[in-house]
């Protein structure tokens, strides 16, 4: 069952340190979102890559947060600079096409990510 | 700015009897609706969905309710299992928009046996 896969499933990071989480979509799908969730919280868009494109980034705080979806290999969250509140669980989804009531989002188990 | 509410953090319900979750909106631009189930540690999984052009969408024992004139839709799930205990998140987005969607803060299921 080739579905979303993220990893690692948990990361721990010093204050000021890098932290990388992959997400390789579903077979077939090439539309990748990036979501977090905050402890008690529910979950709030950050980006959405097509491969090699950032579609829309609006969610993603503008400094020490970048993704990519390069042609070849996953998609990759970077948080430069760890802060505590970064920590939460960030979560990637793919679907088959961009837009369209038939297409929900699959979800992987996220990535919770825990700054020291 | 929350644009998509669930104003019950929790509901608990004996099994075998309907569970209602319910959610606003406020951003009338919504044309799609869904409805996430959460197990802990886990990603959302997809449930049912609505577009605006319905009021009802009904999968075995979850039906989703639109009511567009007062932004308001609710899952109702019957009969209700202990497997359904889980944290449920409604979700919305614009048909211009992609899948971006925007999540309530998620109610937690509780079905008691």
């Amino acid at each position: 069952n080739a579905g979303v896969m993220q990893n690692p499933r948990h990361l721990v990071r010093r204050r000021g340190q890098e932290a990388r989480l992959r997400c390789s979509p579903m077979k077939g799908h090439s539309h990748v979102y990036w979501y977090r969730q905050l402890p008690e919280e529910g979950l709030k868009f950050m980006v959405y890559l097509q491969k090699e494109n950032i579609i829309d980034e609006s969610g993603m705080p503008k400094e020490r947060f970048s993704a990519e979806f390069p042609k070849e290999g996953p998609s990759i969250l970077r948080i430069q600079q760890v802060v505590r509140g970064d920590s939460a669980a960030y979560f990637c989804a793919s679907s088959g096409q961009g837009a369209g009531y038939n297409s929900p989002l699959h979800f992987g188990n996220g990535t919770r990510l825990t700054v020291t | 700015d929350q644009q998509v509410k669930q104003n019950s953090p929790s509901l608990s319900v004996q099994e075998g009897r309907i569970s209602i979750l319910n959610c606003d909106y406020t951003n009338s631009m919504f044309d799609y609706f869904l409805w996430y189930k959460k197990y802990p540690a886990e990603g959302p999984t997809f449930l049912i969905s609505i577009s605006s052009i319905k009021d009802k969408n009904e999968d075995g024992r979850f039906t989703v309710f639109l009511n567009k004139s007062a932004k308001h839709l609710s899952l109702h799930i019957v009969p209700s299992q202990p497997g359904d205990s889980a944290v449920y998140f409604c979700a919305a987005s614009e048909g211009n928009a992609g899948n971006m969607l925007t999540f309530g803060g998620g109610t937690r299921l509780m079905v008691k046996p």
